[in-house]
């Protein structure tokens, strides 16, 4: 099977603009999760998507949101992007079924805020 | 909610030796414990996990163990090698469910 892909794997933009972030989940998995890393607090959850529904959320501003389509691919949207969304933003699928709780990662985006 | 610590933050170890990194966790009902290697430049690498009705598992050099009483649970890496250097991430779901609280990471480093 292939794995999470993420694109693109390198962005630079201006603060005060926006960016969207893909991610397409291992074939058959219905849960896509997104996640901030930078070095001074590690892996932060931003949100889960499960069946198009947001399931889970974490503490993030609202300028953080996502969304899931129909056949799993998710994608998430910064707005008014502040130097400290600098990060590597990685997503993760599960299949989420019978109680399993795996998560697979993807490469992940490294966004460059200037 | 739940809270992950993870200790120590760096380890070096010589080639052929043992490494263990130590988790602890504060939800009691947290009930599945995942191992994650990062390598530069790439997502974690899933390596090993375990489930709260389990108190040891093993894959080939790798082990994990779990010790619900004392909400903690460990890796160990036997015959270390090069390749083995990384960041190594424990992590547990929030009350059972996900999404996942990671621990702040151990940078292994396995010296030739």
């Amino acid at each position: 099977k292939a794995g999470v892909t993420q694109t693109p794997r390198y962005l630079i933009k201006t603060r005060g603009q926006q960016v969207t972030l893909s991610c397409s989940p291992i074939s058959g998995h219905r849960s896509v999760s997104w996640y901030q890393q930078t070095p001074g607090q590690g892996l932060q959850f931003l949100f889960e998507y499960f069946s198009e529904t947001q399931r889970n959320k974490g503490n993030f501003p609202g300028r953080f949101s996502g969304r899931q389509f129909s056949n799993s691919r998710s994608e998430m949207n910064v707005s008014t992007l502040e130097l400290g969304d600098s990060a590597l933003y990685l997503c993760a699928s599960s299949p989420r079924t019978g109680g399993s709780y795996e998560q697979y990662f993807g490469p992940g985006t490294r966004l460059t805020v200037t | 909610g739940e809270n992950v610590e993870q200790h120590p933050s760096t380890l070096s170890v010589q080639e052929g030796d043992s490494a263990v990194i130590k988790c602890t966790y504060s939800d009691s009902a947290s009930n599945y414990f995942p191992w994650y290697k990062q390598e530069l430049g790439k997502g974690p690498q899933l390596i090993i996990d375990i489930r709260s009705n389990v108190g040891e598992k093993k894959d080939q050099r790798i082990a994990v163990t779990l010790n619900k009483t004392a909400k903690h649970f460990s890796l160990h890496i036997t015959e270390t090698q090069p390749e083995d250097s990384a960041v190594y991430f424990c992590a547990a779901p929030i009350s059972g469910n996900t999404p996942l609280v990671f621990g702040k990471g151990t940078r292994l480093s396995v010296i030739a």
